[in-house]
């Protein structure tokens, strides 16, 4: 599974919007990028997912550029309840390789 | 609530206590797994089953011990625990077993004394 590495901790104000980038260097071919977002005492929920190019939902965007060796979650106009800790992941949806696991995150602390 | 529900939310035990955290979802999903997380790390998988079947045991100790009777239900077993195995237990389902689309229940906050 490729590794990957994204700040540990990062602050905002409320309405500005956030970006967290998250690099992988070694992504392979087969390899899909997805981000979770976790609250305290909570289980991750999942939040966007893509491969190449953009993708917006109505929570959030992901900008991956062509060489697909880092990825961008960009969150627009946070609020206090956007404070968490985000995941990027990326992996092999294919087979039984596609295990999620999950690095140390980005803790986000929106601020009012 | 994600369609994953675990039980109980809370649940403190003493050493030598047996106890059993269940997790089930009506997904429709065909696969399972229990997670850990203590504080401040990051979550760490501990089982994966597929249609019933375990294929996945990350180096757990024995004193965890999980039962899957039918893909919608997932036990994890405890007995003879250590305070070290304070945290956060996490279950998630997804339609199979190739990482996409994880749901995670709330989890089980285990504290043991």
């Amino acid at each position: 599974l490729a590794k990957t590495t994204q700040p540990i901790s990062m602050d905002s104000y409320e309405g500005q919007e956030v970006n967290i980038t998250c690099s992988h260097n070694n992504i392979a071919t087969n390899d899909y990028i997805t981000w979770y977002q976790q609250f305290p005492s909570q289980g991750p929920r999942f939040i966007i997912q893509g491969y190449k190019t953009k993708v917006t939902n109505e929570v959030a965007s992901l900008f991956i550029p062509a060489d697909r060796k880092s990825s961008t979650l960009s969150l627009p106009r946070v609020s206090l309840s956007d404070t968490a800790v985000y995941y990027c992941l990326v992996g092999d949806l294919t087979g039984n390789t596609g295990k999620l696991i999950f690095g140390q995150g980005t803790t986000l602390q929106v601020k009012p | 609530e994600t369609g994953v529900t675990q039980t109980p939310r809370h649940l403190v035990m003493g050493m030598t206590n047996k106890k059993s955290l269940k997790c089930e979802q009506h997904l429709g999903h065909n696969a399972m797994y229990w997670y850990k997380q203590s504080a401040k790390k990051p979550l760490e998988l501990m089982f994966v089953y597929n249609f019933k079947e375990q294929t996945e045991n990350n180096s757990v100790p024995s004193r965890f011990s999980p039962e899957c009777p039918n893909s919608s239900h997932l036990f994890l077993h405890l007995h003879t625990l250590q305070p070290e195995d304070s945290a956060l237990y996490l279950c998630a389902s997804s339609q199979d077993d190739a990482g996409y689309g994880y749901t995670f229940g709330s989890g089980t906050r285990l504290t043991v004394v």
